[in-house]
């Protein structure tokens, strides 16, 4: 198992503003994931995060509004940049242990950090 | 990617047993069946998956159909902290470390 935390664990921020968001593992861990989930919705993947390389983005997403830093196997950054009242949502750190076998890992999320962009 | 469906929401009554379906009719033969939950205010957690055979654990029972193109969770004894939105969702043994997709999931109501 994989014990993740994040820090803040909730922000009010003014629009035009960034906020870094931090998650940490307690374990070392290949790939890091960072999902959205919008308020009332399911969770929307930001991007993959791996050691020693630029993240990988998903459709809708790019580097200039979520950058994400990835210096160790156990930590990432996620910054939302230039904050709208629409980057509401709470922001979850995730990781996956590969001991199931592939297509057996499982995925372990942090707790979120609650972002509120008045 | 092969997609699951699910009812929007379902309700159960306390200490009763409660059967979540999916739908999965473009289930691939490597792809794994996989249950997450998400209780209020909680990230994601493991449920339970399986590939073919149905599975038991301390938290659920997951029944696949023999043709893997439907699957159901079962909690065999709901409670009120069992209210939570549940995922079904497929994973890919042929890619390691393939990223989660989420849908939208099933909300369950525990009625006491």
């Amino acid at each position: 198992s994989a014990v993740i935390s994040q820090k803040p664990s909730r922000d009010i921020c003014q629009r035009g503003t960034s906020l870094t968001i931090q998650c940490q593992v307690d374990s070392q861990v290949t790939m890091m994931f960072w999902y959205r989930q919008q308020p009332g919705q399911s969770l929307t993947l930001i991007a993959t995060a791996n050691q020693g390389s630029e993240a990988t983005y998903e459709s809708g997403f790019v580097i200039d509004k979520f950058p994400i830093s990835r210096p160790n196997l156990t930590f990432s950054t996620l910054t939302v940049s230039n904050m709208s009242p629409e980057d509401s949502s709470i922001y979850l750190c995730s990781v996956q242990d590969p001991t199931g076998g592939r297509g057996g890992e499982t995925q372990y999320f942090g707790p979120g950090t609650r972002l509120l962009v008045l | 990617d092969a997609k699951t469906t699910q009812p929007n929401s379902m309700e159960s009554n306390e200490e009763e047993p409660v059967h979540l379906p999916c739908n999965h009719s473009t289930i691939s033969g490597t792809d794994y069946i996989h249950w997450y939950r998400q209780l209020p205010s909680q990230g994601p957690e493991y449920v339970i998956h399986g590939l073919t055979s149905n599975v038991n654990n301390r938290m659920a029972s997951l029944a696949i159909a023999e043709d893997r193109k439907s699957s159901t969770l079962i909690l065999h004894r709901a409670t009120l902290r069992d209210a939570a939105v549940y995922y079904c969702i497929l994973r890919d043994m042929k890619t390691s470390y393939d990223k989660v997709i989420f849908g939208p999931g099933t909300s369950l109501s525990v009625i006491p």
